[in-house]
């Protein structure tokens, strides 16, 4: 089955790091793009960054560099996101998304994690 | 804020058509393809539309996508109960060398 799995959920002090897991199946992991995408309560999407796995190189949004660390481990066809230094406004639903190319469109989305950062 | 504008609700009563717009500047809708997701409530976004108007395989003929200039549109025809989502624009912005996203639009079906 094509899908991409997240971990669980996680509750953070701000200042502390968080680091997400996506594990991709079904498909070769490295011939895809993965992205990571958060969504805020009741607000929108916001494009945090690209992997790509068969290289490991990565670009990230301008608002997040400095921040933010993309890696992936392709022996067992996993990225994961670290995001470091938290803050309340960083709590949302952290998703990973592939797509064919770092420009066209996700195709396949895993179903989230919701990071909750609060003292 | 989002680069991308987008009303943050919509609505529409069963088998009316909906026009949810997505606006934007020559730097970026201007220049490139738009993208629409729709998320149902409690899941993650799908695509629905992919360069501007075409539809993804299995996306019902009801939903249709425009782009004129520095604005793009999402249409519903014959609208269902089952369309009840939010919807996001969504584009590559070469600028940025990334994804911009419109803040999301909240469609109720009533």
């Amino acid at each position: 089955q094509v899908q991409l799995v997240q971990s669980g959920a996680e509750v953070k002090k701000p200042g502390a790091s968080v680091k997400v897991s996506c594990k991709a199946s079904g498909y070769t992991f490295t011939h895809f793009f993965i992205h990571w995408l958060r969504q805020a309560p009741g607000q929108g999407l916001e494009w945090m960054g690209w992997i790509n796995p068969s290289n490991g190189v990565t670009t990230s949004a301008q608002q997040f560099q400095g921040r933010v660390t993309m890696t992936r481990d392709t022996s067992i066809s996993t990225a994961y996101v670290d995001l470091s230094r938290l803050k309340s406004a960083d709590t949302a639903v952290y998703y990973c998304a592939r797509s064919l190319m770092k420009d066209l469109y996700f195709d396949l989305w895993g179903r989230g994690t919701l990071v909750t950062v609060s003292s | 804020q989002s680069v991308l504008t987008q009303p943050p609700s919509a609505s529409g009563t069963p088998g009316q058509r909906v026009t949810i717009s997505c606006s934007g500047s020559s730097s970026n809708i201007g220049r490139g393809y738009v993208y629409w997701y729709q998320q149902l409530p409690g899941t993650a976004p799908t695509v629905l539309i992919y360069r501007n108007d075409q539809r993804r395989p299995g996306v019902p003929d009801r939903f249709s996508g425009s782009k004129s200039g520095t604005s793009a549109s999402l249409a519903i025809d014959g609208l269902r109960s089952e369309d009840e989502a939010d919807y996001h624009c969504a584009m590559w912005d070469d600028s940025l060398s990334g994804w911009v996203f419109g803040g999301g639009t909240k469609l109720t079906v009533l």
